[in-house]
């Protein structure tokens, strides 16, 4: 089955600097790759993702880029802000089902 | 436009007891999604639905657990004679259709086992 590594477990940054949290994944027949924001005690919330057909997509401070050969993509935040510190989840579908399986999450935390 | 509702959104239950949680999809979207988190770790697939018809259970465990997404009505994920290592955060999801669509999560279910 699908296996997600996601790196690094907590992230600190300063406030305006640029966040990079990577994920890999093993089964070559994943087509879908969201990224998931969740706050303390709140939802998961879907704030960008990718298909395999596409290499990179922005979404203002958020981009997310995918290497299906090397089978890792990216979260990229730029300009962080305090509101940006939650964890952040990133997920794959296994194979060709809409199953979703979970990375183990990154703390971010913004210094102001 | 709601989003997915769940209820109840805090729930105990002492062991041996059964836990009903319950999950009402976003408005047009048929497909729904059960998750399990456990503190400081990442969502774990349980079951996929579809109105009246279970696609994907290969996460839930074989015993205790069930789901159902009746013709009317919320999703239901049944836990009987529940134990102390149920104790989680439940999560359901919703899309408007299967096949790598955006799934978007409801509040969660707080489950703990005393």
């Amino acid at each position: 089955g699908e296996n997600v590594e996601q790196h690094p477990s907590t992230l600190s940054v300063q406030e305006g600097d640029s966040a990079v949290i990577k994920c890999t994944y093993s089964d070559s027949a994943s087509n879908y790759f969201p990224w998931y924001k969740q706050e303390l005690g709140k939802r998961p919330q879907l704030i960008i993702d990718i298909r395999s057909n596409v290499g990179e997509k922005k979404d203002q401070r958020i981009a997310v880029t995918l290497n299906k050969t090397a089978k890792h993509f990216s979260l990229h935040i730029t300009e962080t802000q305090p509101e940006d510190s939650a964890v952040y989840f990133c997920a794959a579908t296994q194979g060709g089902s809409e199953k979703l399986v979970f990375g183990k999450g990154t703390k971010l935390t913004v210094n102001p | 436009n709601a989003g997915v509702m769940q209820n109840p959104r805090h729930l105990v239950r002492r062991r041996g007891q059964e836990a009903r949680l319950r999950c009402s999809p976003m408005k047009g979207h048929s497909h729904v999604y059960w998750y399990r988190q456990l503190p400081e770790e990442g969502l774990k697939f349980m079951v996929y639905l579809q109105k009246e018809n279970i696609i994907d259970e290969s996460g839930m465990p074989k015993e205790r657990f069930s789901a159902e997404f009746p013709k009317e009505g919320p999703s239901i994920l049944r836990i009987q004679q529940v134990v102390r290592g149920d104790s989680a955060a439940y999560f359901c999801a919703s899309s408007p259709r299967g096949h790598t669509y955006e799934q978007y999560f409801g509040p969660g279910t707080r489950l703990t086992v005393t």
